[in-house]
């Protein structure tokens, strides 16, 4: 079974970069796109964007400017950076693997169980 | 950029059946996925591409999508439904992801 584990700090200076890295077993991280998806607290879900091995990547426009994402496939591992972050960008960050069918349309088969991070001085 | 609106809340009393909306400008030519997220917890998909279901999503659990109204019906709704509810598509003109709002179900 496919299991996805987001891991990172927990705690972020502001204007720094948010780094979050998503290990998954189970699968390939070449076989599909991959996605994260955040949710501040007490809100709704954001997409952030997606990334395919073949380096085939979108990102959200809100965040375009800030975003970026990378993978080692050597180590089946996908990898988030956000910079400048601000307080607003404190959330639940979650890694999602995208299936059943194939394509960056396809929906979030699989989601690890989130990375919180805290933005704060 | 396109808007998915979904009613904030939706109270159901146990055994009857749940009807969570997703609104969109003629949100009947994409493909629109629910997942429901239970506190705490990751969201789970499940209903996908209108109204097909994962493995291990129990027959309860049913959507449908015409004109510009999608909607997620959970027959005979358990306690255990109470969660909130997302609806997803994928915008392919600009090839990204739009939430909806969410829809918190309450079990009375």
């Amino acid at each position: 079974q496919v299991q996805l584990q987001e891991s990172g700090p927990g705690l972020v200076k502001p204007s720094e970069t948010l780094s979050l890295m998503c290990s998954v077993s189970g699968d390939s991280i070449i076989s599909t796109y991959w996605s994260w998806i955040r949710q501040p607290p007490g809100k709704g879900l954001e997409w952030i964007g997606y990334f395919h091995y073949t380096g085939s990547s979108n990102y959200s426009p809100s965040l375009n400017s800030r975003v970026s994402m990378s993978m080692d496939t050597s180590k089946n591992q996908f990898t988030l950076n956000l910079k400048s972050v601000t307080a607003a960008d404190t959330a639940v960050y979650y890694c999602v693997r995208h299936g059943p069918r194939p394509g960056s349309g396809s929906p979030g088969e699989r989601w690890g169980p989130g990375g919180r991070v805290i933005v704060s001085s | 950029s396109y808007v998915l609106t979904q009613p904030p809340s939706v109270s159901v009393a146990p055994l009857k059946t749940a009807r969570i909306t997703c609104g969109g400008n003629h949100i009947e030519s994409m493909s629109v996925h629910w997942y429901r997220q239970k506190t705490g917890q990751a969201p789970v998909l499940v209903v996908y591409d209108d109204s097909d279901r994962p493995l291990g999503i129990p027959e309860r659990f049913s959507g449908s999508n015409s004109g510009n109204m999608a909607t997620l019906t959970i027959s005979r709704v358990e306690v255990g439904d109470e969660a909130d509810y997302y609806c997803q598509v994928w915008d392919s003109s600009r090839d990204l992801w739009v939430f909806g709002g969410g829809t918190k179900l309450t079990v009375l």
